[in-house]
């Protein structure tokens, strides 16, 4: 069974400072791994997927990796703003279509 | 614009009482998934279906109930079998048959029992 973990479950930086975000998952045979972003009391937001083909993906500021025989993939946030404060959540796909969540990591980036 | 639309927003349901949470999607996708997640946890699998008239349990599908009459729609029903229903709600959708489909998700129910 998929075991996703997200490490560590909170973080607080000041802001301008790079965020780097861990996600590690225990079965490599994956279809592609996608990042939410998660404000409070609000839905799940995509930032990045990865197909299982891929080692990255950036949109703007954002960096994903992907590295499938470690299990592990990170999100980088260059240059942080108080609005990128929430919760950010990485989900592995499997066959199915079924999707695997961590646990997620809670940002917080200070003025 | 296209989307997910959950209703409602939030929900309180009393003692023995069943409820259900409505979703919408007009994307076109052909899966839909409900979700439930509580504080300090991540998101688990109630429900999911990929076609129309058919679904699978997921992990935690003990006290719950789908049906998948149209594409568009995936009503989840909490029953008075489900014992600690209070949570939020999360309801989602994608295409399938490609790892280059993603998920995307409704703004959620909150639900508490009062």
């Amino acid at each position: 069974k998929q075991e996703v973990t997200q490490i560590p479950a909170a973080l607080s930086v000041p802001e301008g400072e790079n965020l780097v975000l861990n996600c590690s998952f225990t079965d490599s045979a994956i279809y592609n791994l996608q990042w939410f972003r998660q404000d409070p009391g609000k839905g799940l937001t995509s930032l990045l997927l990865i197909q299982s083909s891929q080692r990255e993906q950036t949109s703007g500021r954002l960096n994903a990796s992907l590295d499938k025989s470690s299990g592990r993939s990170t999100l980088y946030i260059a240059a942080s703003q108080p609005g990128d404060s929430a919760t950010y959540l990485c989900a592995v796909g499997a066959a199915g279509n079924k999707l695997t969540f961590g646990g997620g990591t809670r940002v917080l980036v200070k003025p | 614009d296209g989307g997910i639309t959950q209703s409602p927003k939030y929900l309180f349901r009393k003692e023995g009482q069943n409820v259900t949470l409505s979703c919408e999607q007009n994307l076109n996708h052909d899966a839909m998934y409900w979700y439930r997640q509580d504080p300090g946890q991540g998101l688990r699998l109630i429900y999911y279906s990929q076609i129309v008239n058919d679904f699978q349990k997921g992990d935690i599908a003990e006290g719950y109930s789908v049906s998948r009459e149209k594409k568009e729609s995936f009503p989840l029903t909490v029953t008075s079998a489900q014992k600690n229903p209070t949570a939020f709600y999360l309801c989602a959708s994608s295409f399938v048959g490609g790892s280059n489909y993603g998920y995307t998700f409704g703004s959620g129910t909150r639900l508490t029992v009062v």
